[in-house]
């Protein structure tokens, strides 16, 4: 098994473009997560999907991040416009039965 | 709210000591987990601590859980610098799926 796929790695953008990130999770995983890990406030949950329909999105910061799961395979993270302070690691997670398995990460950074 | 508190927060040890990193949390929880990230890179899962009374052992790392105490501990024997690296725990709520919690971490570094 490949294990939860992200792209890209690294991204370098400047401020007010559209940043997309992308997570192919474990197949047969049900759940998918994503996280944002700084320094300043560790790994947040940011959102949740059970199923391809997201569960949980309160710690999504605010209306410039959005997040979908068209299907099982395949799930996005969009930040429109970014900020500097969007300047962060964003982990993909997936799940099976609560057995987490973590992406290798995006890390994204906003100048 | 559910919150998860480690401590210490940053840890220096000699190498052949032994050390303790403690997970606090705050609401019911009936599953624990233990990972470790080096820099730059993912978290690797360690342990899944499942039931109170739990023990698990890797190797020089020993986890325990005592879910009436709300309180799990990573145990370090003879520590080795490739055990050097940041330490994580994290709960999910009793029932749910998802919401899995961090604390702050644990970075540790082992010095010869």
């Amino acid at each position: 098994d490949a294990g939860v796929i992200q792209s890209p790695r690294h991204e370098v953008t400047e401020m007010g473009q559209e940043v997309t990130l992308r997570c192919k999770p474990i197949s047969g995983h049900n759940s998918l997560f994503w996280y944002r890990q700084t320094m300043m406030r560790g790994l947040e949950l940011l959102i949740y999907f059970n199923n391809n329909v997201p569960i949980d999105d309160s710690g999504m910061p605010e209306d410039r991040f959005s997040a979908k799961m068209p299907n099982a395979s395949f799930s996005t993270l969009k930040i429109q416009p970014s900020e500097p302070r969007d300047s962060a690691v964003y982990f993909c997670a997936s799940s099976f039965v609560r057995g987490y398995t973590f992406g290798s990460g995006t890390r994204l950074t906003v100048v | 709210e559910l919150k998860v508190e480690q401590n210490p927060l940053f840890l220096s040890m000699q190498e052949g000591k032994n050390y303790t990193i403690y997970c606090n949390y705050s609401t019911t929880s009936d599953r624990l987990y233990w990972y470790r990230q080096d820099p730059g890179k993912s978290l690797e899962s360690l342990f899944v601590l499942l039931s109170n009374g739990a023990v698990k052992q890797e190797g020089r790392l020993m986890a325990s859980l005592d879910t009436k105490a709300r309180l799990s501990t990573l145990h370090i024997t003879a520590a080795v610098h490739d055990l050097s690296a940041t330490y994580f725990c994290a709960v999910d709520r009793a029932g749910s799926q998802g919401n899995l919690i961090f604390g702050k971490g644990t970075k540790l570094s082992v010095k010869p």
